[in-house]
């Protein structure tokens, strides 16, 4: 079974802080996806990246960074944490390459920022 | 800006009646897919449809594409409560290396 395995089911943290959302997939996918959830407005694309070393802006990129170093790993930072960005985050990746386009996700990291 | 739009955001139905959810995108597509999300949970897979085809079975799941009214449905026939989720269409565009969704339908199933 493909498993995508985010870092933390749920954190908490301080206004101004530098945050990390780690996910790594073990199936070795090519496109690793970066979302937030929030009511009303379903899942928006926040990075996305294609490759090692790749990464492009979804919607929302405004806040965030993201860093692919190896394959399996897909990491979301915030550079400086804000209350706006309280919210469920969802990593997930896909394999086009394997001729799969669905996708897998993993548990989701619900933050507070406060 | 979200690709997909599903069709009612919320809908409530007694236990064993089917339950139909649209969505509507904009862009020319390779596939269309419908996930589910059960609460606080991630996104997991139902069906995919590509762009060539034009209905698709999966069990109690019967989806649709109209790709010349860039729209689809999903049916879930013959509901149970354990259907209660949020329901999710997602594009993948032609051209692109990535999935768009749509803000969900919340679907509740009544015993």
């Amino acid at each position: 079974d493909v498993k995508v395995t985010q870092s933390s089911r749920y954190l908490v943290k301080r206004t101004g802080e530098k945050v990390f959302l780690e996910c790594v997939q073990d199936m070795d996918h090519e496109n690793m996806f970066w979302y937030r959830q929030d009511p009303g407005l379903g899942l928006r694309l926040i990075y996305f990246s294609y490759d090692v070393k790749m990464k492009e802006k979804g919607d929302i990129p405004e806040g965030y960074s993201v860093s692919r170093e190896k394959k399996e790993r897909f990491s979301l930072i915030l550079e400086s944490a804000s209350t706006n960005q309280t919210s469920m985050y969802l990593c997930a990746s896909i394999s086009p390459g394997q001729g799969r386009t669905e996708a897998f996700f993993g548990q989701g990291t619900r933050l507070t920022v406060v | 800006s979200q690709q997909g739009e599903e069709d009612p955001q919320a809908l409530s139905i007694q236990e064993g009646e089917n339950a139909t959810m649209n969505c509507s995108y904009k862009t020319s597509i390779n596939n269309l897919q419908w996930y589910r999300q059960n609460s606080g949970r991630g996104l997991v897979h139902l069906i995919l449809i590509r762009s060539n085809e034009r209905e698709k079975h999966s069990g109690r799941l019967r989806v649709t594409l109209d790709t010349s009214k860039k729209s689809s449905s999903l049916l879930i026939t013959a509901s149970r409560a354990a259907d209660t989720a949020s329901y999710f269409c997602a594009t993948d565009a032609k051209g692109a290396q990535k999935l768009v969704f749509g803000q969900g339908t919340r679907l509740t199933i009544n015993p």
